[in-house]
């Protein structure tokens, strides 16, 4: 079946520091994949996608790379701020784009 | 423009009630998704309407509960006979296009407590 591994938190890191977040997933066929992000006291929303291989999805000075050889799709930002505090879901939609599937969400804490 | 809305934002049932959760999706949106979201968990998918069509129902997680977009837009969920395991945050999301590969556009969610 389908479904996304991600890293788990807390992940608290100093402003300007680099973040990665880990995802990878397992599915059949061709998936989209998807970072959705929630603020605190807000919705979800979408930060960045890739609908095929070997493509970057990039939003924000966030960027994932869809990699099928290794089935990942990791977040990294070179610089965070406090800004960037907020839980990151990794997620796909599968190749009939009929079904979602998102991680657990890994919550990070900027602090200054 | 409006987004998604959700009602009621938060909903008391003692078990054994039934509950109706209603979406309103952005106007023109084509996809709409239901998710149930536990404490601490990534939501997961429920059930998917492409206009009226439920196209897949198959995260529904029992026969309680049930779907229904009739004119494609507004959404109603339904759970028959609420079980305390039902309580949970159920989210709405929509889309412009036919596909969950589209941006999907997330309203504030029902938070459900069964007593």
């Amino acid at each position: 079946g389908n479904s996304v591994t991600q890293m788990e938190g807390p992940v608290t890191l100093s402003e300007e520091a680099f973040l990665t977040i880990n995802c990878t997933y397992t599915a059949t066929g061709y998936p989209s994949l998807f970072w959705y992000v929630q603020y605190p006291g807000e919705g979800l929303q979408l930060l960045l996608k890739a609908t095929k291989a070997d493509d970057k999805g990039s939003n924000k000075g966030f960027e994932a790379t869809y990699r099928k050889e290794t089935t990942s799709f990791h977040l990294e930002k070179g610089s965070v701020q406090v800004s960037d505090s907020a839980v990151y879901f990794c997620a796909l939609s599968d190749s009939t784009g009929n079904q979602f599937y998102f991680g657990t969400g890994t919550s990070l804490t900027v602090i200054p | 423009g409006a987004g998604v809305s959700q009602s009621p934002r938060y909903k008391v049932a003692k078990r054994g009630q039934d509950v109706a959760l209603r979406c309103d999706p952005i106007s023109g949106h084509v996809s709409l998704f239901w998710y149930q979201q536990a404490l601490g968990q990534g939501p997961e998918f429920l059930t998917y309407f492409q206009n009226e069509a439920q196209l897949d129902k198959s995260g529904l997680p029992s026969d309680r509960f049930f779907a229904e977009r009739p004119e494609g837009s507004v959404s109603t969920l339904k759970i028959q006979r609420t079980q305390q395991e039902d309580s949970a945050v159920y989210l709405c999301a929509s889309s412009l296009g036919g596909t969950g590969r589209d941006t999907q556009y997330f309203g504030p969610g029902t938070r459900l407590t069964v007593l």
